[in-house]
């Protein structure tokens, strides 16, 4: 069973301040990895994909992957009160593979 | 944008009704997926289809099957809805290995 594991939270971090969340996987063959946001009461949206070692950057976004570890994470810079949402991280296994794996996801509170 | 359409926001039907949880996406992906979601388990994978006519089970299909008649349409079937299908149920689709788009969810109420 591939599994996906993620602190559930919450997380508070103050306005202005970094967030780190943090994700690892059980799946030694995993390609592909994703972060998705969401709101409650929302669908999941698509923050970043990354699948090489090392770190990814997007506005106040950054993904970092590590396959040795099996560890993947999301780092929010200058975190916001409109960060506040619960972060999915999903995995892919296999070369071609379009399935992904969740975990249960970290909920995240930027307090003001 | 890609767009995901999900027929009902939110649905409640009885105990022992069939039904279709429909979805459809708008940007020619052949890759589409049945999710629910509930508390505390996560989005679990129930269905999915890399084609027109074909289909894959899930980690969860037990008491759900799908259709896919038109690439860009993709149906969930609950064959006699029981209580423990109660939840959010999400549809997603995507091209590529560069993930999904996920429909707004439907959230089913089984009496």
């Amino acid at each position: 069973q591939k599994e996906v594991e993620q602190n559930s939270g919450p997380l508070s971090v103050p306005e202005g301040a970094i967030a780190s969340l943090n994700c690892t996987y059980s799946d030694r063959g995993s390609q592909s990895f994703f972060w998705y946001r969401q709101y409650s009461g929302k669908s999941p949206e698509l923050i970043m994909f990354i699948y090489s070692n090392g770190d990814k950057e997007d506005g106040r976004f950054t993904a970092q992957l590590n396959k040795a570890s099996q560890y993947v994470s999301l780092l929010i810079r200058d975190s916001q009160p409109s960060d506040s949402a619960t972060y999915l991280c999903a995995v892919a296994s296999g070369a071609g593979s379009y399935q992904l794996t969740f975990g249960k996801g970290t909920k995240l509170s930027v307090i003001p | 944008d890609v767009k995901v359409t999900q027929s009902s926001r939110y649905l409640v039907k009885r105990t022992g009704e069939k039904v279709f949880l429909e979805c459809v996406q708008d940007m020619d992906h052949e890759n589409m997926f049945w999710y629910r979601q509930d508390p505390g388990l996560g989005l679990r994978l129930i269905y999915f289809s890399y084609d027109v006519k074909m289909k894959e089970k899930g980690d969860i299909p037990e008491g759900y099957s799908v259709s896919r008649e038109k690439k860009e349409r993709f149906s969930l079937i609950l064959e006699s809805a029981s209580t423990n299908q109660t939840s959010m149920y999400l549809c997603a689709s995507t091209l590529d290995r560069d993930g999904y788009t996920f429909g707004s969810g439907t959230r089913l109420t089984v009496v």
